[in-house]
């Protein structure tokens, strides 16, 4: 079946620690997204690619950083992560980014940071 | 400002019974589409539903549908014949235009609990 896919499902890193989430697509989808989503509250979009093109929202964090080395795959770097970054990380893709285009998402990975 | 509100931050229903989850809006775009995701503890967001806002005709899926009223900005959810399995978080959303590019943007969600 066409997902989305995103490695690992829980990952644990220390204060300061660089790490690395990793999301995979096979829908063949243009655009794909990262959005930070801590414990009760909406998912917040941090950036998405459309294909190559960056496009980072402007309250996003120097700390996060995204890398689309081609289209199936997207990581998202945290070059030193804080204990306010404990969140759960999603990752979405969609077609194009226009008003009709659905937003499919993967499972997410639960980020904890000691 | 483009935003979405769900007034209830938890909700719960019976079995078998029927539910609405409340949804409303802000855009003064005329062209957009309102999406209804769904995330079970622990899993992942899923597309439960999307109403197209030049449609008048109210979506449905399965036991699923919404009753969208534009000139009011609202958009519930209506769940019928509640199974257990639909105990998640409800997300109500849309795209907006910000910055020369769409974005899709969440409400706060409502977490629905189905009691046996």
């Amino acid at each position: 079946d066409a997902m989305v896919i995103q490695n690992p499902r829980y990952q644990v890193t220390q204060f300061g620690k660089p790490v690395t989430l990793s999301c995979s697509q096979t829908l063949n989808h243009n655009v794909m997204y990262w959005y930070q989503q801590k414990s009760s509250q909406a998912p917040k979009l941090l950036f998405h690619y459309y294909d190559k093109d960056f496009n980072n929202e402007a309250d996003t964090p120097d700390n996060f950083q995204s890398r689309r080395p081609n289209t199936s795959f997207c990581f998202l770097d945290i070059r030193s992560p804080g204990l306010g970054d404990a969140a759960m990380y999603l990752c979405a893709t969609s077609r194009g980014t226009g008003y009709t285009d659905t937003q499919y998402f993967g499972p997410g990975t639960r980020l904890t940071v000691l | 400002a483009q935003t979405v509100t769900q007034s209830q931050p938890e909700m719960s229903v019976q079995e078998a019974e029927t539910v609405t989850l409340s949804c409303t809006y802000d855009t003064s775009e005329n062209n957009y589409y309102l999406f209804w995701y769904k995330q079970p503890p622990s899993r992942q967001m899923i597309l439960v539903i999307r109403q197209e806002a030049y449609k008048q005709q109210n979506a449905t899926e399965n036991r699923f549908s919404v009753n969208f009223q534009k000139a009011a900005k609202s958009f519930s959810l209506k769940i019928s014949d509640s199974q257990l399995g639909d105990t998640a978080m409800y997300f109500c959303a849309f795209i907006i235009t910000q910055g020369g590019s769409e974005k899709l943007v969440f409400g706060k969600g409502t977490k629905l609990t189905v009691n046996p």
